[in-house]
């Protein structure tokens, strides 16, 4: 079966820092793949879609790219609100297999 | 404003029945997808189904964990869609969330279902 991955699991960092996030696909997805993100105790937000299209409303320092199966979801100057747990999704084809999320905090 | 409310949820025991329903509005229903999701205590998102919308055949399709065991349906007359869990298992123990659109641009806040004896 399909199979998601992402790297790193978790992961800390100072405000102001440019995080990435990757994650990968066993097969190709045609770059329908999106990323969500989940804060502590909250519904999960589309954050971006086709790889690399912003969700309306999402602040501009959030930022996908694709290259291949690789996907990354980049985060330039980090801030204290973006500590939450972030998901890539495919959604090419059934099943829409998420990945197993990287958890993101604040050094 | 998009609304997606969940409701159903509870206490049920392994191998009894529960049925999910998830009311919509603020956007039209029968145009989009309707998603379930879960999400164990303390873990990460899972793909449970979708139903498409009636432009796309209207059908349901599955995750392989609750294939033969899960139903989606939908009423775009009621603009509600349905989750029937049959033959629950102690691992389907979960927030389950509705999702609208393809991706998930839409979420319910979701309803805890509880597995147990």
């Amino acid at each position: 079966d399909m199979q998601m991955t992402q790297s790193p699991s978790s992961l800390s960092a100072s405000v102001g820092d440019r995080v990435t996030i990757t994650c990968r696909a066993s097969q190709g997805v045609n770059n329908y793949l999106a990323w969500y993100q989940q804060k502590p105790g909250k519904v999960p937000n589309l954050l971006i879609y086709g790889a690399s299209t912003l969700q309306s409303g999402v602040p501009s320092r959030f930022s996908g790219s694709a290259s291949g199966t690789d996907f990354t979801l980049t985060i330039n100057s980090l801030q204290p609100e973006d500590v939450a747990t972030y998901y890539c999704q495919k959604y090419d084809s059934v099943p829409l297999t998420f990945g197993p999320g990287t958890r993101v905090d604040i050094k | 404003e998009v609304q997606l409310v969940e409701s159903g949820g509870g206490l049920v025991q392994p191998g009894r029945s529960l049925r999910l329903s998830c009311a919509a509005s603020g956007f039209t229903f029968g145009d989009y997808y309707i998603n379930w999701v879960r999400q164990a205590p303390g873990k990460g998102l899972e793909w449970v189904g979708f139903i498409r919308s009636k432009t796309y055949g209207g059908t349901p399709d599955y995750a392989a964990s609750v294939k033969g065991r899960f139903t989606i349906s939908r009423d775009d007359t009621k603009d509600i869609a349905y989750l029937q869990m049959n033959s629950l298992k102690t691992d389907d123990t979960a927030v389950y969330y509705c999702c609208g659109q393809q991706p998930l641009g839409y979420w319910g806040q979701g309803t805890l279902v509880t597995v147990s004896s």
